[in-house]
């Protein structure tokens, strides 16, 4: 059974510009949940889609952005890149109706922004 | 502002020792809670979860949860160098999962 899958897995992009991530979710695996990861901050929660509905976000700004396809997979957008957006993503899928679900990740997508 | 706090370590350890893992959370309603493991460049995988005060078993691993006091805690009993690693804490809040920084293990061969 494939796990998650999240591409590019690594990206290097310049300030000002924008950067689209993808998600596959496991099958079978409704619910995605993204999560930014520095060495400062630790796991910061951005956003989890349910059947194609944003249910929840965090404390980001609005230049991150997300959504989800009737097939369950994922992608988030960053526009506007700033030097604190580097960092790792990772994507999560789980099985129930909610994000807090038991999460399986993906390798994450790291990006670099100079 | 929902927050789980855990010492950020590094926690040392001899091989064949028990490690002691802890972690406080903040938010009286949460239910349900889970340690994840993460190895230097790779992604969390889970190592379990506990919904009941109490402890919880799996092979060497224990979680204990005591609602009352807002702790959690893994026990690592037998530790191995290949157990070296980050061990995240996690609470659910509202249908997202809240992590702790993390604690950093070591255990010495």
């Amino acid at each position: 059974k494939a796990g998650v899958t999240q591409t590019p897995r690594y990206l290097i992009k310049t300030r000002g510009q924008q950067v689209t991530l993808s998600c596959s979710p496991i099958s079978g695996h409704r619910s995605v949940s993204w999560y930014q990861q520095t060495p400062g901050q630790g796991l910061q929660f951005l956003f989890e889609y349910f059947s194609e509905t944003q249910r929840n976000k965090g404390n980001f700004p609005g230049r991150f952005s997300g959504r989800q396809f009737s097939n369950s997979r994922s992608e988030m957008n960053v526009s506007t890149l700033e030097l604190g957006d580097s960092a790792l993503y990772l994507c999560a899928s789980s099985l129930g109706r909610s994000g807090a679900n038991v999460l399986t990740f993906g390798a994450g997508s790291r990006l670099t922004v100079l | 502002q929902k927050e789980v706090e855990q010492n950020s370590g590094p926690l040392s350890v001899p091989e064949g020792a028990i490690a002691s893992l802890n972690c406080t959370y903040s938010d009286r309603g949460s239910q349900s809670f889970f340690w994840y493991r993460q190895y230097s460049g790779k992604s969390p995988e889970l190592i379990m979860f506990i919904y009941s005060n109490g402890d919880k078993e799996d092979g060497r691993f224990t979680a204990q949860l005591n609602k009352a006091s807002q702790y959690v805690s893994l026990l690592i009993r037998d530790s191995q160098p290949s157990d070296s690693a980050t061990y995240l804490c996690a609470s659910e809040y509202g249908n997202k999962l809240v992590f702790g920084a993390g604690t950093i293990l070591r255990v010495k061969s």
